[in-house]
């Protein structure tokens, strides 16, 4: 779904590198998410935002930073990256003011595959 | 806590045949949302189903649908003729009432149509 956009789409870095993961969208939603996949444990949670002004932290925050710069940016960092931070990805957005059933729903952006060496 | 269970890690089907895959959850909300995401080889993650629990009608989008047991906290999807298109990873997802945005997602079915 073009609508939600990340780049790089792949990136590979060394240990302690600061990487920034950038996330865009179209849609007009307010709430923004960072999630990682890792193989045989699903998508988790590592931030989310429901607006410019607020951040919240996910299960898994430790190590990340996020930063909205505004209602269609949500950018992913890793300070001081780690190997156990390879993974894939995903951005994500929702809009609360969607039809009844679908504001919860979520639409994914394609996912960055991370590396770190 | 909210989890999600997919208990079949791969599974494999014939072409134009039926499969279903099985999802189970535990929670102690009485209104959540549960979704069946695809993942295919692109990597990009495509909504295929969305159920609201007040809802007792299984929902059904074209050769997808649902089994919905709320007692059982039980969501399996059922994919008719399937397609050399469906072979991917589907995900289970469980998000609550609780505002906190949050989806939960299973670990995954790896699903191989087969020609």
């Amino acid at each position: 779904d073009a609508d939600v956009t990340q780049t790089p789409r792949n990136r590979i870095t060394k240990t302690g590198k600061r990487i920034m993961l950038e996330c865009s969208q179209t849609k007009g939603h307010d709430r923004m998410y960072w999630y990682r996949q890792d193989p045989g444990l699903g998508l988790r949670l590592i931030y989310y935002s429901f607006d410019v002004k607020d951040i919240n932290k996910g299960e898994i925050s430790d190590g990340y930073s996020v930063s909205r710069q505004a209602q269609a940016k949500f950018s992913l960092s890793l300070e001081s990256a780690i190997p156990n931070q390879t993974a894939l990805y995903f951005c994500a957005t929702s809009d609360p003011r969607a039809l009844a059933g679908a504001e919860e729903t979520q639409y994914f952006g394609p996912g960055t595959r991370l590396l770190v060496l | 806590a909210q989890t999600v269970t997919q208990s079949q890690p791969e599974m494999s089907v014939q072409e134009a045949e039926t499969v279903t895959l099985s999802c189970t959850y535990d929670t102690s909300e009485s209104n959540y949302y549960l979704f069946w995401y695809k993942q295919p080889p692109s990597r990009q993650m495509i909504l295929v189903i969305r159920q609201e629990a007040y809802k007792q009608q299984n929902a059904t989008e074209n050769r997808f649908s649902v089994n919905f047991q709320k007692a059982a906290k039980s969501f399996s999807l059922k994919i008719s003729d399937s397609q050399l298109g469906d072979t991917a990873m589907y995900f289970c997802a469980f998000h609550g009432s609780s505002n906190t945005g949050k989806l939960i997602f299973g670990q995954g079915t790896t699903l191989q149509v087969k020609p």
